[in-house]
């Protein structure tokens, strides 16, 4: 059962451009939401990420938006760029235990 | 400071035979996840060690399970390989307390034939 359901699977976006990656999730009892950057042959990597009790939080380029009441998170970066072009993935811990979206492979063309 | 490592980086193994995966954490790191990662089913949550006692399983069975030592460092073994057990296995070490970051090491690349 799929409790994080991430969308698109999929994104191409122009270099310049804002890639929007979304979120939902199921169960209440998340408590911690990161985003996680993966190139191919590496491990995931941490991105950014944010507690329940915060709307929104920015780093850089990166911005999670957080919607507690729609049960939502979103990922934008600003300005992509081909060296972004990788696999996003959302999820949400509870427990220590982090439940993982599908993931989305993002391309930026230059 | 030392990333998580994870070895051997790549492994090639007969159905029905046993593996053994190694994990070492971020120095300070007490918490040990291991995590499997596929095309079709993405990325799932095994286990997690927290001072060599395992405190989550997700959703595997029995063949799968782990260990972690004194040092924190951690060990995954999966007993009678399927092919279906082909994957990415992933380590990811975080500190004592909940909801801290996690950190991922390069994974362990698995293919049984």
């Amino acid at each position: 059962q799929q409790q994080v359901k991430q969308s698109p699977q999929s994104l191409i976006v122009q270099k310049g451009g804002i890639s929007i990656i979304n979120c939902a999730y199921e169960n209440t009892a998340f408590d911690y939401f990161p985003w996680y950057q993966q190139f191919p042959g590496k491990g995931p990597a941490l991105l950014i990420a944010i507690r329940p009790d915060v709307s929104e939080k920015k780093e850089g380029r990166f911005t999670i938006s957080f919607n507690k009441s729609a049960k939502q998170f979103s990922l934008h970066i600003m300005d992509s760029q081909p060296g972004d072009s990788a696999t996003y993935f959302c999820a949400a811990n509870a427990g220590n235990m982090l439940t993982f979206g599908g993931g989305t492979r993002l391309m930026v063309k230059p | 400071k030392a990333g998580v490592t994870q070895t051997p980086r790549y492994l090639i193994k007969t159905r029905g035979q046993q593996v053994t995966l190694s994990c070492s954490p971020i120095s300070g790191h007490r918490s040990v996840s291991w995590y499997q990662q596929t095309p079709g089913q993405g990325l799932q949550f095994l286990f997690e060690y927290f001072s060599e006692t395992q405190r989550n399983k997700g959703n595997f069975p029995g063949r799968f399970s782990g260990r972690q030592f004194s040092n924190s460092r951690s060990e995954m073994n999966v007993s009678t390989l399927e092919l279906g057990d082909s994957a990415l296995y992933l380590c990811a070490s975080s500190l004592w307390n909940k909801n801290t970051e996690a950190f991922f090491g390069q994974g362990t690349r698995l293919t049984v034939v």
